[in-house]
């Protein structure tokens, strides 16, 4: 599983677009970004997944850069309920686990400010 | 109404006290894994299990063991070896062994003392 750098905390205030940005320089070809999001006490909730350029869903937005060695997830006009962590997971599809290991960094702790 | 389910929410046990952690999943998902976070922590692999019958290490799976008997169960047993059990266990499934859209439960907390 690819090593992800991402901020520790950011503050935003309600109606802004939050950027967060994950750094994966040893990106592999095969390997796909996923971000999960975290309230206190609750299990991880899968946001978004993607392998190139921009996925958009209901939620939220992850734009790639053609060298994949980034990638930043974008939430639209925020309010104080997306106040959580936000994870960056980077790894290959299903028929490479083996022994792969999954971990969740430390994450993002993004707080949204009234 | 699909989805992971975990019991119980809290837990207390003695030290020295096996405890056994239920997950069920209605999802019809091969995978299943277990994860424990620690207070301002991230999550860290425990086990999983790719299919029926099978299941590997994680990063931190000493003083844990797990079964997987059904494909719909998953349960984990934290035993006495394990030095410092009290911890938030999450435990996930997905359609495949390592895919990364996992569905989470609940949680439970386990508090040894």
């Amino acid at each position: 599983l690819a090593k992800t750098t991402q901020p520790i905390s950011m503050d935003s205030y309600e109606g802004q677009e939050v950027n967060i940005t994950c750094s994966h320089n040893n990106i592999a070809t095969n390997d796909y970004i996923t971000w999960y999001q975290q309230f206190p006490s609750q299990g991880p909730r899968f946001i978004i997944q993607g392998y190139k350029t921009k996925v958009t869903n209901e939620v939220a937005s992850l734009f790639i850069p053609a060298d994949r060695k980034s990638s930043t997830l974008s939430l639209p006009r925020v309010s104080l309920s997306d106040t959580a962590v936000y994870y960056c997971l980077v790894g290959g599809p299903p028929s490479n686990f083996g022994n792969e290991k999954l971990t969740f960094g430390t994450g993002t702790r993004l707080t949204i400010i009234p | 109404d699909g989805g992971i389910t975990q019991s119980p929410k809290y837990l207390f046990r003695k030290e020295g006290q096996n405890v056994t952690l239920s997950c069920e999943q209605n999802l019809n998902h091969d995978a299943m894994y277990w994860y424990r976070q620690d207070p301002g922590q991230g999550l860290r692999l425990i086990y999983y299990s790719q299919i029926v019958n099978d299941f590997q290490k994680g990063d931190i799976a000493e003083g844990y063991s797990v079964s997987r008997e059904k494909k719909e169960s998953f349960p984990l047993t934290v035993t006495s070896a394990q030095k410092n059990p009290t911890a938030f266990y999450l435990c996930a499934s997905s359609m495949w062994g390592g895919d990364l859209e996992q569905y989470f439960g609940p949680g439970t907390r386990l508090t040894v003392t």
